[in-house]
């Protein structure tokens, strides 16, 4: 069965650090573009960051880049979220999601697999 | 404030169709970059409904289609039904924004 776990959420003071994880099972980790989705509560799906199967190319949304860091380890088959100087306003769910393969890939197949979301909050 | 906007809310009747817009720019949508569709039921992660603009995933009904024309998309829904009640969201790319990723605002789809 194709699967993605996420892990590693939970409650955080402001100007702290989280990481999270995403077990992948169930298919080829290391060829696929990978996603992570955020969802404040209440509001809609936000994009975060996604990285290429290799690792070689990421990208970030504005509102997290210089503070996020997305990494995946294909021998573990699992894809990570470094979360620093967290503030209330990335208190989320964080999904993982499985975008496509090859270079151009990931602009064709849209996500097609998803976790079930790790729940962020932070609150002092 | 989202790049792809969409109408907050739609309703239709069991049995009728509707139809979900989503209106981008010549950045993203008119690029052309494909549109994506999603499907997320209350409580539970997203799901992916179409992609590349008109294609359904296995498991997809034949009740969902999407098109997509200039700088917008649609998603509709023929012969509507209650567990079509859920939130749905399109997403695309933005030559903008270096090819990042992005989404509408979501729109919810009642049932009456």
């Amino acid at each position: 069965e194709v699967q993605l776990v996420e892990s590693g959420g939970g409650l955080v003071q402001p100007g702290g650090s989280l990481r999270l994880s995403c077990a992948a099972s169930g298919f080829t980790f290391k060829t696929y573009w990978m996603h992570w989705v955020r969802q404040a509560p209440g509001k809609g799906l936000v994009w975060v960051s996604r990285i290429y199967s290799d690792g070689s190319i990421t990208s970030y949304a504005d509102s997290v880049k210089g503070r996020f860091t997305i990494s995946r380890d294909n021998a573990k088959n699992t894809l990570y979220l470094e979360m620093n100087s967290l503030t209330a306003e990335d208190t989320a769910e964080y999904y993982c999601a499985r975008g496509g393969s090859g270079r151009s890939g990931d602009y064709y197949f849209g996500m097609d697999v998803w976790g079930q979301g790790t729940t962020v909050t932070v609150s002092s | 404030q989202s790049v792809l906007t969409q109408p907050p809310s739609v309703s239709g009747a069991p049995g009728q169709r509707v139809t979900i817009s989503c209106t981008g720019s010549s950045s993203n949508i008119g690029a052309p970059y494909d549109v994506h569709w999603y499907q997320q039921l209350p409580g539970t992660a997203p799901r992916l409904l179409i992609y590349g603009n008109n294609n359904r995933p296995s498991g997809v009904p034949d009740r969902f289609s999407g098109s997509k024309s200039g700088t917008s998309a649609s998603l509709a829904i023929t012969g509507l039904q209650a567990e079509d009640e859920a939130d749905y969201y399109c997403q695309s790319y933005d030559s903008s924004l270096s090819g990042r990723v992005v989404f509408g605002g979501g729109t919810k789809l009642t049932v009456l």
